[in-house]
């Protein structure tokens, strides 16, 4: 079974400049997560997705962050424009049950 | 405000010692605990989880204790080995937040040979 898939795997950006990360979740992953991961912090949920519909997004700052999820199955986080505190590892998971999430390798993410 | 804490950023012990890696939360609506491993430029992988209504879990070398009253959890790597070496983040979600996970900042554990 394939795993959770994330492109691109690095970004280095200069600040103000927009940038957009893609994941494809495991097939048939109804959930689909995204997290931000700082340096030496755990996860933290930006948004989850219920097939194509939003469930929480409480965390994300709607000023620069966006994330759609069409036909229920890829999902695109986008930042605009981004700020240096934006760096950080950024995290896509999916699951079929709650509580059994999958992570995908993560997006690196460098502003500078 | 932290909900889950894990106050050790590290982690040392011998090849086939035991290690213990430990969390606090602060949220007693907390009912189910999961312990995820992450190596470096990898995503965290689910390792062992427990739910409220118990007070152990086991699955061969790792064991998750839950002390619910002290909010309190552990997980327990009999024997280690160097391969075990990576972050450990424990984290928590309960029955209402549609499985949103809220993670400690993690520990790292090096299994010396």
């Amino acid at each position: 079974e394939a795993g959770v898939a994330q492109s691109p795997r690095y970004k280095i950006i200069e600040k103000r400049q927009s940038v957009a990360f893609w994941c494809n979740p495991i097939s048939g992953h109804a959930t689909l997560y995204w997290y931000q991961q700082i340096l030496g912090q755990g996860p933290k949920l930006l948004i989850q997705f219920q097939n194509n519909g939003v469930v929480d997004d409480s965390q994300l700052p709607k000023d620069r962050f966006s994330a759609e999820r069409l036909k229920g199955v890829d999902s695109t986080l986008k930042i605009q424009p981004a700020k240096l505190e934006d760096s950080a590892v950024y995290l896509c998971a999916s699951s079929l049950r709650l509580n059994e999430q999958f992570f995908g390798p993560g997006t690196r993410l460098t502003v500078l | 405000d932290q909900q889950v804490k894990q106050n050790s950023p590290s982690l040392s012990v011998q090849e086939g010692r035991i290690s213990i890696l430990n969390c606090d939360y602060t949220n007693s609506m907390f009912d189910y605990f999961l312990w995820y491993k992450k190596y470096p430029a990898e995503g965290p992988t689910f390792l062992i989880s427990i739910s409220s209504i118990k007070d152990k879990n086991e699955d061969g070398r790792f064991t998750v204790f839950l002390n619910k009253s002290a909010k309190h959890l552990s997980l327990h790597i009999v024997p280690s080995q160097p391969g075990d070496s990576a972050v450990y983040f424990c984290a928590a979600c309960y029955g209402g937040s549609q499985g949103n996970l809220i993670f400690g900042k993690g520990t790292k554990l090096s299994v010396k040979p």
